[in-house]
Formats: C-alpha cells, structure tokens, sequence
C-alpha cells in the first residue's frame, strides 16, 4: 500500500514562529503537493513539486515556502506563522502524470496558530 | 474564484436511499474529474474518477454522471449505508498535474 507519512499530526504554535510540516511518500512518486482544507472551502493547492528541486506555486502560496531536497520528502515552511494559516494541512502524492487522476493522501496535520 | 464548484454542503439521506452531489466547473481543459472520500481524521482517498468523454461510470454502488456540454458532473450512491456517512469531494485535473477541488458534501446517513 502506498503510504503518505506527514511527521505531525497536531501542532500548536505562536504568532512569528517558524513551522515546518514534514512528508514522506514510499511509492517512488515524481509529484507531491501539500493542500490546505479549510471547512467550506474544500481543499487549496498551496505548493507542488514534479521532480527534486523543482516546485510550482498553487493557488494560495503567500505565506508559504517549500523544500523537496530528496524524492520522498516534501516540507511545507511557514517563515512566520500568523493565526489566519490556522488550518488542516494535507500532504498528497502521485506518479506524473498522474494515473487514474488519483492522488495519495496522508493523514493531515492540524495547525493552530496562537 | 473557485475553479470547481459543488454542491449541496451537506446532505442527510435515510438508510437504502440515493445521494447525490452535484459539480460543476468552467474549464474546457480539465482532462480528469474523480471524487474523493474523507472520514473524520483521515485523508481524502479515491472513490471513483471518470474522463470527459464517458458519459457514465459506475462502481458498485457509486456512479459517476458526467454531463460536458453542461460541463457538470455527479456522484450517486445508491442504496446508502451508514458506513457512506463522510465527506465527499469533486475534483478536476488540469495538465497532468493539478487538481482542483470542489468546497466538500458532509454526508450523514441515518440508519
């Protein structure tokens, strides 16, 4: 089974901080993408990779930077946390192109920013 | 400006009953359109994708109606079971890469 590991499931953290949301996938996959789901909103592309060093922005990318030094691990860098980045964090994964139109999800991390 | 737009936000169908969520989108080059089902502290998983030039597609009991010159589509699942209570996502593929998503259906089926 592909397996979409993120390092955190529950984070509190202050207003000014540096956060970083850490995900690993095992299926050898080109593209990962971290989203952002917030309730009646559905899910947001903040980031995506194809390939090692290689990211593209979403459709919600301030605020955000991301890391993809090794195929398998993809991070999501909050620079200076602010209360509105308050959210449910998904981490996805897929070969490219992607087969099916299936993306693989891990559980999600659940920020709080104070 | 969301590129998928789906509805109802939530939907409450008794035991052995249809539901149905409806999607719709403006892109003419979306290439791929899959529903994706979400349980309480889990990530979305795939339950089901349709092309745009099938009209229908069906697994079980869950089936895809596709509509491109409305450019609309949506999930039925028939006979619903109370294990179907989750929420529902459209989503659309734009250039092998991108996906975007419908805002979610919160399903409630009442035994």
């Amino acid at each position: 089974d592909v397996k979409v590991t993120q390092s955190s499931r529950y984070l509190v953290k202050r207003t000014g901080e540096k956060v970083f949301l850490e995900c690993v996938q095992d299926m050898d996959h080109e593209n990962m993408f971290w989203y952002r789901q917030d309730p009646g909103l559905g899910l947001r592309l903040i980031y995506f990779s194809y390939d090692v060093k290689m990211k593209e922005k979403g459709d919600i990318p301030e605020g955000y930077s991301v890391s993809r030094e090794k195929k398998e691990r993809f991070s999501l860098i909050l620079e200076s946390a602010s209360t509105n980045q308050t959210s449910m964090y998904l981490c996805a994964s897929s070969f490219y192109p992607s087969r099916g139109g299936e993306l693989f999800f891990g559980e999600g991390s659940r920020l709080t920013v104070l | 400006q969301q590129q998928v737009k789906q509805s109802p936000q939530s939907l409450i169908v008794q035991k052995g009953g249809i539901s149905i969520i409806n999607c719709a989108y403006e892109n003419t080059a979306f290439d791929y359109f899959p529903w994706y089902q979400q349980f309480p502290g889990k990530g979305p998983a795939l339950l089901i994708a349709i092309r745009p030039d099938v009209s229908e597609k069906k697994e079980g009991r869950f089936t895809i109606s596709f509509n491109k010159s409305a450019k609309q589509f949506s999930l039925h699942i028939m006979d619903s079971q109370p294990g179907d209570s989750a929420t529902y996502f459209c989503a659309a593929r734009s250039g092998f890469n991108k996906f975007y998503f419908g805002s979610g259906t919160k399903l409630n089926v009442k035994p």
